[in-house]
This record gives C-alpha cells, structure tokens and sequence, in this order.
C-alpha cells in the first residue's frame, strides 16, 4: 500500500511554462485535495474532488487546472507559470474528513 | 480572514515534560477538529483528532481537549520525546462540506534532550 503518491518531488520551471504535477492514491478514496503550502503559512486549499469526474475550486485556484477520470488520479496543472506559484504542493485524498498526504511536490518558478 | 488561528509560531520544551500547543477558530460552524504533524520534507500525517460533540480525545501521549464556547483547542503531548520535534498544523472541518479542512500556520515544536 503506497497511499499517496506525488511526482515530481522537485521541478524548476521558467516564467511562461507549463506542467502537470501527478498524484496518485491506492486507498480508493472518493475525496481528492490539491493544497499549496508557501513558507510561514498553512495549507491552501486549490481544487478538490469528490469523485471520478466531479471537481470543484478551493481556496485559490487561479491559475490551476484539474481533472478526475478515475478514483485513483488526480493530476494539478499549471498553465503559463508564473513566480507566485513558487510553492510546495501536496495532494491528499480521504474518506471523510482524516486526509492522507502525499510527499509534495517543490515547485520554483524563474 | 484568518478562520484558523496558531498564535505561536515556536515552542521550545525540554524532553519528558509536556508540550502544549494551542489553536482558536473563528467560524462556529466548524465541528470536526484536527491535529497533523510534519517533519521537513515530507507531507503532513495525521495525528489526533475530536468531534465537538466531545471536549476531550485522548490517543497515548496526545490529547486533544476542545473548548467551544471559547473556540479554542489545545494538544498536550505528555512526556514529550526529541521525535516530536516537527511542525504541528491545527484543522477544522465542517460537516457537509466534503471534508474541505481549514489549517492553521502551524508550530515548530523543538523537544531539546
């Protein structure tokens, strides 16, 4: 059982770039959760997900995108980078309100 | 707007005695109360939890206690070890939400031998 599973763990992208960052679960959880973490702050909630199919927005999804097709994957993309998405992000998944992690991934945009 | 607060941003303790971290909220719909730990690199674990129906949660060395009138939660490790020495994230949930958690800034917890 590998629970959450993020790739990259690490990644430098120039202004202007894009990139998907996967996250994959083996605990067949409905709940999905994208979360940046910047320094001194605590988790901010970007999308979730509460099935195949089915995401929403959180906190500050601007300049994020995702998709569901399956219980298993939920991958974040980045469109056009820019620095203020500079960050740790982790993703998590859950059957109710107890979320499993992931390692993060270490985003630095240039 | 803050709706999860952790006023402190460190806590230094000396290793056997107690470690207690503090958390207030702000939005009196939250009812399900969490505590996560982290060490460098690595995401958040869980580590305790406490529904508001209940005031006290205890799991070996942790105890959550959660006072509602004052919106206010605390985690008391008793003894504390070196390895807790990580940074420790205050959650609240609302029910019906899709368990979308709010979290705190988190606390550095330094245990010293």
């Amino acid at each position: 059982n590998a629970g959450v599973t993020q790739t990259p763990k690490f990644r430098i992208l120039k202004i202007g770039q894009s990139m998907t960052l996967q996250c994959t679960q083996d605990m067949n959880h409905n709940y999905m959760y994208w979360y940046r973490q910047d320094p001194g702050m605590g988790l901010k909630l970007i999308y979730y997900s509460v099935g195949a199919g089915i995401t929403d927005k959180g906190e500050v999804p601007n300049g994020y995108n995702v998709s569901r097709s399956t219980t298993e994957d939920f991958p974040l993309r980045l469109e056009l980078a820019a620095p203020s998405q500079t960050s740790v992000y982790f993703c998590a998944s859950s059957p109710g309100f107890e979320q499993f992690f992931g390692p993060g991934t270490r985003l630095t945009v240039l | 707007d803050q709706q999860v607060k952790q006023n402190s941003p460190s806590l230094s303790v000396q290793e056997g005695r107690i470690s207690i971290l503090n958390c207030d909220y702000t939005n009196s719909m939250f009812d399900y109360f969490l505590w996560y730990k982290k060490y460098p690199a690595e995401g958040p674990t869980f580590l305790i939890s406490i529904s508001s129906i209940k005031d006290k949660n205890e799991d070996g060395r942790f105890t959550v206690f959660l006072n509602k009138s004052a919106k206010h939660l605390s985690l008391h490790i008793v003894p504390s070890q070196p390895g807790d020495s990580a940074v420790y994230f205050c959650a609240a949930g609302q029910g019906g939400s899709n368990y979308k958690l709010t979290f705190g800034k988190g606390t550095l917890l330094t245990v010293n031998p």
